[in-house]
Formats: structure tokens, sequence, C-alpha cells
């Protein structure tokens, strides 16, 4: 079975420009979920979709951050402008319902130059 | 303020050892996980505890969440250099909250 897609895996770019990365939940999973990890601040929590519905989006840094889920098999999260302080590993996991164990993808490296 | 504070945050030992991580708060979870991350993949779920003082096994690996619900513990037996990874414990204050993660214990075997 599939699980979680991510896309691209790794991506590097230089600061200012639009950075745009994907995640394929599980088929039938209604809970899609956007992390970040740094060896600084671990694994955080920046959006997650319930039913392709935004619920919670306290964790998103700042408005240069955006996330869409415009249907139940697909969302992506946007920075624009990109800077250096964004490089991270981004996770998208997905589950069941909220409360139900999540699946992670393998993750984009992104790096901003 | 890190919610889930985990110990120690490395730890390398060598093949054959025994060995336990922790996981501690000041709040109380209704329940916690604890996740293995390895190089380049996303962490991948170990065990679900729900119940004060329960205890649940994986092969070598025993789960323990606190009476109290604050805190769990992690001990590995006969650690092997396949165990070797980033243990995240995550926590969920009531069934409908978000998760929250601790930054976890990169752990190394030494074959």
């Amino acid at each position: 079975d599939a699980g979680v897609i991510q896309s691209p895996r790794h991506e590097v770019t230089e600061m200012g420009q639009e950075v745009t990365l994907r995640c394929k939940p599980i088929s039938g999973h209604n809970s899609l979920f956007w992390y970040r990890q740094t060896m600084m601040r671990g694994l955080e929590l920046l959006i997650y979709f319930n039913n392709n519905v935004p619920i919670d989006d306290s964790g998103m840094p700042e408005d240069r951050f955006s996330a869409k889920m415009p249907n139940a098999s697909f969302s992506t999260l946007k920075i624009q402008p990109s800077e250096p302080r964004d490089s991270a590993v981004y996770f998208c996991a997905s589950s069941l319902s909220g409360a139900q164990p999540q699946h992670f993808g393998d993750g984009t490296r992104l790096s901003i130059l | 303020t890190q919610l889930l504070e985990q110990s120690p945050q490395f730890l390398s030992i060598q093949e054959g050892e025994n060995l336990t991580v922790y996981c501690n708060s000041s709040s109380v979870f209704s329940s916690l996980q604890w996740y293995r991350q390895e190089p380049g993949e996303g962490p991948v779920l170990l065990v679900t505890v729900v119940t004060g003082g329960e205890v649940k096994k994986l092969k070598r690996l025993t789960f323990q969440f606190g009476d109290a619900r604050k805190d769990s513990s992690l001990h590995i037996t006969a650690a092997q250099p396949g165990d070797t990874g980033l243990y995240l414990c995550a926590g969920r204050k009531n069934r409908d909250d978000k998760i929250i993660f601790g930054k976890g214990t990169r752990l190394h075997i030494l074959p």
C-alpha cells in the first residue's frame, strides 16, 4: 500500500524565491498534518486539516507560509518569499481522523541559500 | 519551554547493552506515543499508551506510561545496531487535541 507521498524530496533555492511542497495523503485518511523539523526546535506542527478544512494553523510561523488542501488527495505548503531560516525538513502526515495514529511521509529537505 | 522533555538527548552504547530513555512532563496526557525515525525518513509509530501504569512490549522494547500519566519510559534490552535512530515521544492532552512532540533521543548502537 502506498504511504504518504511527498515531493520534492530535496529542494535547494535562493532566498526570496517561492517554494511549494506537495503531499498526497494515504487514501481514505481524513486528516492531514504539516510539520517542520529542525535540530534546534524538533518536530513542530505547522497546520492540520480535517476533511480538507484547515482546523488549526497556529503553528504557521508567519504570513509567508500558506497551506491549501483543494481535495482529499492533495495538499500544498507554500513559502513566499523564502528565507534562509526556513531551511528544515518538512513532513506531511495523515491519519484516519484527528485522534488516530499519524503516518508520515519521508519529508522534503529544504535548503534556502 | 518544551512541554515534553526527553532525556538523554544523545546516547551511544555497545551492542548487547540495555538502555532506558525518558519522556517527562509537568502536564497530564490522555495518551502518549513513541515513534522511531531513521535518517532520511519520517517518524514511524511504535506504540500508543493510554492508561496510567500501562506497560507494553514490542519484542525487545518495553514502554511504560507513568501512573500519573505525566511521563513515560522506553527500555531496550540487548540493543542491536538496527535500533539506531531518533526516538520521539508525543502526547495528546485530550482526545481531540493536536499531538505535541518532544525533541527526541538520538540513539546510536555500536556494533
